[in-house]
């Protein structure tokens, strides 16, 4: 079963930083490319980042609205992705969802997390 | 940054009848490779979204064939067949073709 569980959401300080996790299990992690998704109070789904796997030599790729603030990580030893974000916005509140997205078989599968909830505000 | 667009922004249906969602891209989805990077999601109450529809009409695994893809390069067409209880929530379309964006979501309710 494939299982992805992102922590280290919570409320913080405009300007501040904040460290998500993405622990990910249930598939070869190594071969997927991951994204991260945030839904805004508003549910407007909006993609924030993207790493790719080690034969696309891990390019990244940000959202115009996070380039520069914010940097995704990957270790594939450890089947996790990371999204360090710094100098934080009132704008950057929202749900956070991991995603992974790989073929299996001739099938695509693109799998969500349960996302974790960040909070911008003073 | 490609433009996706839905509509309507609500449905109501009947138990068994049927449903379409439309999607507009601001531009061709359709690569050269010839595959068309669509993708279709439902978000249930209270869950994170889950993949229906990729690349415009294959179904992803485990999903019922009660739901189907179609459209063009620009316009693109979720229908639900014999809509049940189950399929309640908010639909998204979404584009692969450059990074990724996501239409503003439809939700679709029982009569």
């Amino acid at each position: 079963e494939v299982q992805l569980v992102e922590t280290g959401g919570g409320l913080v300080q405009p300007g501040k930083s904040l460290k998500l996790t993405c622990a990910t299990s249930g598939f070869t992690f190594s071969n997927a490319w991951m994204d991260w998704v945030r839904q805004s109070p508003e549910k407007q789904l909006e993609w924030v980042a993207q790493i790719k796997d080690k034969s696309n030599n891990y390019a990244t790729y940000y959202a115009e609205s996070v380039k520069g603030r914010f940097t995704i990580s990957r270790d594939d030893s450890k089947s996790s992705v990371y999204l360090q974000m710094n100098s934080l916005k009132e704008e950057d509140t929202a749900i956070y969802y991991c995603t992974c997205r790989f073929f299996n078989y001739g099938s695509y599968f693109d799998y969500w997390g349960q996302g974790v909830m960040v909070t911008v505000s003073s | 940054d490609i433009v996706m667009t839905q509509a309507p922004l609500s449905v109501s249906v009947t138990p068994g009848e049927s449903a379409s969602i439309s999607c507009r891209s601001s531009k061709s989805l359709l690569h050269s490779n010839g595959i068309t990077y669509v993708y279709w999601y439902l978000q249930k109450p209270g869950k994170s979204p889950q993949l229906l529809i990729y690349r415009m009409s294959n179904l992803a695994s485990g999903v019922p064939d009660r739901f189907s893809g179609s459209g063009s390069e620009t316009d693109f067409t979720l229908k639900i067949s014999r809509v049940e209880a189950e399929d309640v929530g908010i639909y998204y379309c979404g584009q692969l073709l450059e990074n990724r964006t996501f239409g503003g979501g439809t939700k679709l309710e029982l009569k």
